[in-house]
């Protein structure tokens, strides 16, 4: 069975700290892993890391892929009080044909006060 | 461009009963997957349908049942409703299987079901 794994569970900063968030996973097959925010409703993408993109920055966030260690780390640098959120990481696995399914972790929840 | 869009936003029902939740996919996209976020957990994959088949379940009881339709909307039914289905119920779309590998998901607002 598709494992994905958060840590911390939750985290509180200060405005101008960076954080980093962990994800490891256990999965067949590994295809992607995504990263996305969640506030109040919809998840909203921010990455995706495969095999030949390890590698992923936009503005203040950056994430990478460890495919030796199966894990991946979100950077968030000079961190504001918009970037308070849960943070979850998903992991896309199996045959491409056989469907684009997410295992999703438990999230990490980011507090950040001013 | 319109987003992923769900209805209704909330939902109270009572045990035992069924509930259909609608999703409309952002134009193009042609896949629907539907999952459940139970408070304080990341969501839980249940289906993913693509030109009007399954193609995937996750591990729920067959209470839980989908289908989509011919302009590639989705409705998930849920029926004999348990306090246990209290969640937010989240459907997302991608390009996938087109366009290739790495098409990411999107997701809608969601319909909170709150069951008592």
């Amino acid at each position: 069975e598709d494992k994905v794994v958060q840590s911390p569970l939750s985290l509180v900063v200060h405005e101008g700290d960076t954080v980093t968030l962990n994800c490891s996973y256990e999965v067949t097959n590994f295809r992607s892993l995504l990263w996305y925010k969640q506030e109040k409703k919809a998840p909203t993408f921010l990455f995706m890391l495969t095999s030949s993109g390890i590698e992923k920055k936009s503005g203040r966030l950056s994430s990478i892929l460890d495919k030796k260690e199966l894990s991946s780390i979100l950077n968030i640098t000079a961190t504001q009080t918009g970037d308070s959120a849960i943070y979850l990481c998903a992991v896309e696995a199996g045959r491409f044909g056989a469907g684009n399914m997410l295992t999703f972790g438990g999230g990490t929840r980011l507090m950040v006060k001013p | 461009d319109a987003g992923v869009t769900q209805s209704p936003t909330h939902l109270i029902k009572t045990r035992g009963q069924h509930v259909t939740l609608r999703c409309s996919p952002i134009s193009g996209h042609k896949s629907v997957s539907w999952y459940q976020q139970v408070l304080g957990q990341g969501p839980q994959f249940i289906f993913q349908y693509y030109e009007k088949e399954e193609r995937g379940r996750g591990n729920f009881p067959d209470r839980f049942s989908a289908r989509q339709f011919p302009n590639y909307s989705s409705e998930l039914n849920v029926n004999a409703l348990l306090l246990g289905d209290s969640a937010l119920y989240l459907c997302a779309s991608s390009w996938w299987p087109r366009r290739g590998p790495g098409q990411p998901q999107h997701f809608g607002d969601g319909t909170r079901l709150s069951i008592l």
